[in-house]
């Protein structure tokens, strides 16, 4: 069965410390991402990589850190950096479209991270 | 600056009712625009895309580049469109990333 999958579905950090959520996607997408899922502010970008051992900072990547070392994985570590970790984290792929775009988005299940 | 507006937190009609979700954005490019739809307890799915001018359950979009709007419409509401909305930009943060409105939750009641 095809897809993303994100883990763990709930996490709990304490203050100061770093936590890793894990995003696995077995689609063979070139692109993958992260983005951050508050109630009211929609989806913001957080980070992306278009390919194996490359990747960007989006629009809200202060604090948080990624790897791309395998197609198949892109794990995102919420450092203790990030003053307000608390929120939806969801994982995404997708491959590029003949424009250079996107043609659309898979996304994981989201993990729900709160610091306690 | 460059961004996706949904200028509706929250839609509320009768089944059978028409629907409008709005979405109106800013680019200075040539936009590829999506509706996503997130259901209770599910993910966040692609529900259109204007490049392939489609119908998916009952919902079209028309990218209207002089209003710089892409509205989501539907003829006759039903309760299980009861979810919530995501209009997005595709290119506006790099290569291909989706730059996502806030959302508008439509709660269609019997």
């Amino acid at each position: 069965d095809g897809g993303i999958t994100q883990s763990p579905k709930y996490l709990f950090r304490k203050e100061g410390q770093n936590v890793t959520l894990s995003c696995e996607q077995n689609l063979n997408h070139d692109a993958m991402y992260w983005y951050r899922q508050d109630p009211g502010q929609g989806l913001r970008l957080i980070y992306y990589s278009q390919i194996v051992n490359d990747f960007q900072k989006g629009d809200i990547a202060e604090g948080y850190s990624v790897s791309r070392e395998k197609k198949e994985s892109f794990p995102l570590t919420v450092t203790s950096a990030q003053k307000n970790p608390t929120a939806f984290y969801l994982c995404a792929s997708s491959i590029p479209g003949t424009t250079g775009k996107a043609v659309g988005y898979t996304f994981g299940s989201g993990t729900r991270l709160t610091v306690v | 600056a460059q961004r996706v507006t949904q200028p509706e937190k929250l839609l509320s009609v009768f089944k059978g009712a028409p629907v409008e979700l709005k979405c109106n954005y800013s680019y200075s490019g040539s936009p590829e625009l999506f509706w996503y739809v997130q259901y209770s307890r599910q993910r966040l799915q692609l529900l259109l895309r204007h490049i392939s001018r489609e119908s998916i359950k009952g919902f079209t979009a028309d990218l209207n580049k002089g209003e710089t709007s892409f509205h989501l419409k539907k003829p006759f509401a039903q309760e299980e469109d009861s979810a919530m909305y995501y209009c997005a930009l595709s290119g506006i943060s790099g290569y291909s990333t989706l730059t996502f409105g806030k959302g508008t939750m439509l709660l269609v009641s019997p």
